[in-house]
């Protein structure tokens, strides 16, 4: 099946405490990414990547990191937790050409920072 | 900042009614997608329509885009409870062939609910 996978789902942690959020897509999607999902927000970018050792940050991406190492992977680390960093995280992944194309969603990940 | 703007923010019908959410936007774009999010779930893509298309049809769903007016609509037929979620329109922005870049931008969603 066709799918992008995150670990955890849910995180309950404390300021300071580095953490890492990990996305795999089963699909060779050259591009993935990385938003955070607030309420009044919406959705907003952290990073993307369009391809193995190509990363660039999107709108948020203070707080964080990501690596490219594998195509499927593109793990998010936190490497020093704040409370504003709690949120509802989703990794996306669709193939880089042809441009109009669908972003496929994982599940999404809860993080909760004391 | 945030590029879509949908409308209304919640919208509650009967069952059986149809469902009208509008979206819009500032810029210019490649396309318009409208996505659907069931509580505290990943987005599920619904429909893409590219910026030379007026309207679009899969199944129940029914997009349109105005490109002048900088505006989409989304119209769900016939509702059923299971429609119940929130719904997101995210454009392709115009500048991302020019920049290389790849990113939708999100308005803030529809909350949509279907009374039985």
């Amino acid at each position: 099946e066709a799918q992008v996978t995150q670990n955890p789902r849910y995180l309950i942690t404390v300021t300071g405490k580095k953490l890492t959020v990990t996305c795999s897509q089963n699909m060779n999607h050259e591009y993935m990414s990385w938003y955070r999902q607030d309420p009044g927000l919406g959705l907003r970018q952290i990073y993307y990547s369009m391809n193995v050792e190509v990363t660039d940050k999107g709108d948020v991406p203070e707080g964080y990191k990501v690596s490219r190492k594998e195509k499927r992977n593109f793990p998010l680390i936190l490497e020093s937790p704040s409370p504003n960093q709690t949120s509802l995280y989703f990794c996306a992944s669709r193939r880089d050409r042809p441009i109009y194309n669908e972003q496929f969603f994982g599940p999404g990940t809860r993080l909760t920072v004391l | 900042s945030q590029q879509g703007e949908e409308d209304p923010q919640a919208l509650s019908i009967q069952e059986g009614e149809n469902a009208t959410m509008n979206c819009s936007y500032k810029t210019s774009i490649n396309n318009l997608q409208w996505y659907r999010q069931n509580s505290g779930r990943g987005l599920v893509h619904l429909i893409l329509i590219r910026s030379n298309e007026r309207e679009k049809h899969s199944g129940r769903l029914r997009v349109t885009l105005d490109t002048s007016k900088k505006s989409s609509s989304l119209l769900i037929t016939a509702s059923r409870a299971a429609d119940t979620a929130s719904y997101f329109c995210a454009t392709d922005p115009a500048i991302n062939l020019h920049q290389g870049a790849q990113k939708l931008v999100f308005g803030q969603g529809t909350r949509l609910t279907i009374n039985p």
